[in-house]
């Protein structure tokens, strides 16, 4: 079936490094997204990895895709108070329109 | 370059009433979306429409219609509201339905059912 899940919260420094993780079930899955949620807003699409890729940095953010135990980890370097929000991971199965979402991480980044 | 609008941001209604949320896009996208998002559950899609003419269901359709007025916009029309439907409803558009489907999102209308 199709699932995605990710811890609910993330508590860091201002400064450290942030890494929040998700798991989805469907192997056909092609493309993998991380979105992020600030409070009121909608959602902003931060970055994606194709399903052939292991690791895609941009900027602060690094997304590493294991494919094998069909884990994917978003790095945020350097985090700002900004980084604060809620961040969403999804997936497309292979040949579908639907966007699967997980339920989101809330990072919290404390001064 | 506005993106993806939404109107109206926040709805009170009552049990019954009804209701039409309205989106529009102007990156000329084929593909538009309308999801709900609840505490706890992320988002899940409601409808769907994959390109001008077309719309299809989702998710979580039931209580909810939906019209592709052009290929700006897609609107969500709620016939008789329930307090189940108490959630923030984003709309959302993307160039492609398949592949690498980049879905842009909007601001949200928050609403809620007494």
């Amino acid at each position: 079936g199709e699932d995605v899940e990710q811890s609910l919260f993330l508590s860091v420094r201002e400064g450290d490094s942030s890494v929040i993780n998700c798991t989805y079930t469907d192997s056909s899955s092609t493309y993998l997204y991380w979105y992020k949620q600030e409070p009121g807003a909608g959602l902003q699409l931060l970055t994606y990895i194709f399903s052939n890729m292991d690791m895609k940095q941009d900027q602060r953010l690094t997304v590493l895709l294991n494919k094998k135990d069909k884990h994917l980890s978003l790095r945020i370097a350097d985090t700002q108070t900004g980084d604060s929000a809620i961040y969403f991971c999804a997936e497309i199965p292979d040949s579908s329109y639907k966007l699967i979402f997980g339920s989101g991480t809330r990072l919290l980044v404390r001064p | 370059n506005a993106g993806v609008t939404q109107t109206p941001k926040f709805q009170v209604l009552k049990t019954g009433q009804s209701m039409t949320l309205q989106c529009a896009q102007d990156m000329n996208h084929n593909s538009m979306y309308w999801y709900r998002q609840d505490p706890g559950m992320g988002l899940r899609l409601i409808y769907y429409s994959a390109s001008e003419g077309t719309t299809d269901k989702g998710e979580v359709p039931n209580g909810y219609n939906v019209s592709r007025l052009n290929k700006r916009e897609f609107s969500l029309r709620l016939e008789s509201a329930a307090p189940s439907q108490t959630s923030v409803y984003f709309c959302a558009s993307s160039e492609l339905t398949t592949g690498r489907n980049e879905q842009y999102f909007g601001p949200g209308t928050r609403l809620t059912v007494t």
